[in-house]
């Protein structure tokens, strides 16, 4: 069965360090990747998104994720974090026919100290 | 562009009674929005699939008769809570798709039932 798997469930960083947010995939096909982000009691906000071709996918907020198929990874970086992306951090695969249904992954709380 | 509404974003209601919710997509046409639900702490689990036009598609284990979802027109779905009880207290998302497997997801209703 498909499925994402986020083996973090919470990660701490300082201000200003790097972050590397882990996801795998399980999907026969050619997957549909997403990363969101979700803030307090909000919904969600699309990172970035891959669907083909360069498997390193730039996104929005300093964002970026790289496709590897041979790990079925799908993981979000980022070079310097700010105290502002604290959030819960949510990576999905989209199950290609019928309605194709968006997977979620568990997610990962990112706390983030000054 | 691409933005999708929901209202109420928190509603209180006493058990027993139903509550709505609705969806709308501001400035696109969505064929197809999904209702998820959303526990405290928790990822996003699909409830529903709806299609504008036809009786929505639910996913195992969730209450069609409970949880009344209608599509009546390209940029508004409506999710009933009906008859409410305490465990139904939870966040309810939706979200809107305008390309073929792009979602857009509402800032989310938080439902109490007392």
């Amino acid at each position: 069965a498909q499925s994402v798997t986020q083996p973090d469930i919470h990660i701490t960083v300082s201000e200003g360090a790097s972050l590397e947010l882990r996801c795998n995939y399980s999907y026969g096909a050619t997957p549909y990747l997403f990363w969101y982000v979700q803030s307090p009691g909000q919904g969600l906000q699309l990172l970035l998104k891959y669907f083909s071709g360069d498997t390193l996918v730039q996104g929005i907020k300093g964002f970026e994720a790289e496709f590897k198929r041979s790990q079925s990874s799908f993981n979000l970086r980022k070079p310097s974090v700010h105290w502002s992306d604290a959030a819960e951090y949510f990576c999905a695969v989209v199950i290609s026919g019928g309605y194709n249904k968006l997977i979620f992954g568990a997610g990962t709380r990112l706390a983030v100290h000054p | 562009g691409a933005v999708v509404s929901q209202h109420p974003s928190w509603v209180i209601c006493k058990s027993g009674t139903s509550v709505k919710i609705e969806c709308r997509s501001l400035d696109f046409q969505a064929t197809t929005m999904f209702w998820y639900r959303q526990f405290p702490k928790q990822s996003l689990m699909l409830m529903a699939t709806s299609n504008e036009g036809s009786k929505a598609t639910y996913e195992q284990g969730v209450e069609k008769d409970k949880f009344l979802i209608n599509h009546a027109s390209l940029t508004l779905s409506t999710l009933t809570v009906t008859s409410a009880h305490p465990e139904d207290s939870s966040f309810y998302i939706c979200s809107a798709r305008e390309l073929l497997y792009e979602q857009y997801f509402g800032p989310g209703t938080r439902l109490t039932v007392t």
